[in-house]
């Protein structure tokens, strides 16, 4: 079965520094998303992405973040200055389409550890 | 705005037990609604789902009922296993022009021999 794929499985980066969390979706999926785990916190969605453009972000997703689809098969997502509150586990997703018939597909997500 | 409440865990139960994890939510129109469950170590792994109302979703022996009246999601499995120890996620699909998951806190689940 086609799945997500996330790379690296763990990140450790120095406070300030840019990091670059890289996600495979599944080959024939149109739809993008991240989403972080803080420890012991609830999933939350950070952006959504559609037709080489931010379709939807949250609040959490602000200036020190973007995302990009540089060719056909990569989706990543950059913090340019990281800092402490950086630190969580974070999920690449993607779909087919939207509604609930296309449900989405998760990776194993990087965690990414601010020091 | 939409959000999705799910009982606190840990949940802990012996083999071959009745489950039942409670999840209810608040949204706007109809969303789509999902279980989703994270072993250790792994991502996230879609279990099952329902679209509308009074839709089941079942899956591995789990099962889940829309209950629109209710505002409610509760998973179901009639007999447990020590291979079903994960975290349990309850999540809406928020209705705009992404879907996106709005989750719940998630539930952990220990089943003991």
């Amino acid at each position: 079965e086609p799945e997500v794929t996330q790379t690296p499985s763990h990140q450790v980066t120095q406070m300030g520094q840019e990091v670059i969390l890289r996600c495979v979706p599944i080959s024939n999926h149109l739809y993008f998303y991240w989403y972080r785990q803080i420890l012991g916190q609830k999933v939350e969605f950070l952006v959504s992405f559609y037709n080489n453009e931010i379709s939807e972000k949250s609040e959490i997703f602000d200036d020190q973040f973007s995302v990009e689809r540089p060719d056909g098969s990569n989706f990543t997502l950059k913090i340019r200055s990281t800092k402490l509150e950086d630190s969580a586990m974070y999920f690449c997703a993607s779909s087919g389409g939207t509604g609930g018939d296309q449900p989405q597909h998760f990776g194993d997500g990087t965690r990414l550890s601010i020091l | 705005g939409n959000s999705v409440t799910q009982m606190e865990g840990p949940v802990t139960l012996s083999e071959e037990a009745f489950l039942t994890i409670n999840c209810t939510y608040t949204a706007t129109g109809y969303p789509s609604l999902f279980w989703y469950v994270q072993y250790p170590g792994e991502g996230l792994q879609l279990l099952l789902k329902a679209t509308k109302a009074d839709d089941k979703g079942s899956n591995k022996g789990f099962e889940a009922t829309y209950r629109k009246e209710t505002t409610s999601f509760h998973l179901e499995k009639g007999s447990v296993q020590v291979s079903d120890s994960a975290v349990y996620f309850c999540a809406l699909s928020d209705r705009g022009n992404t879907d996106k998951l709005i989750f719940g806190t998630g539930t952990r689940l220990q089943v003991f021999p």
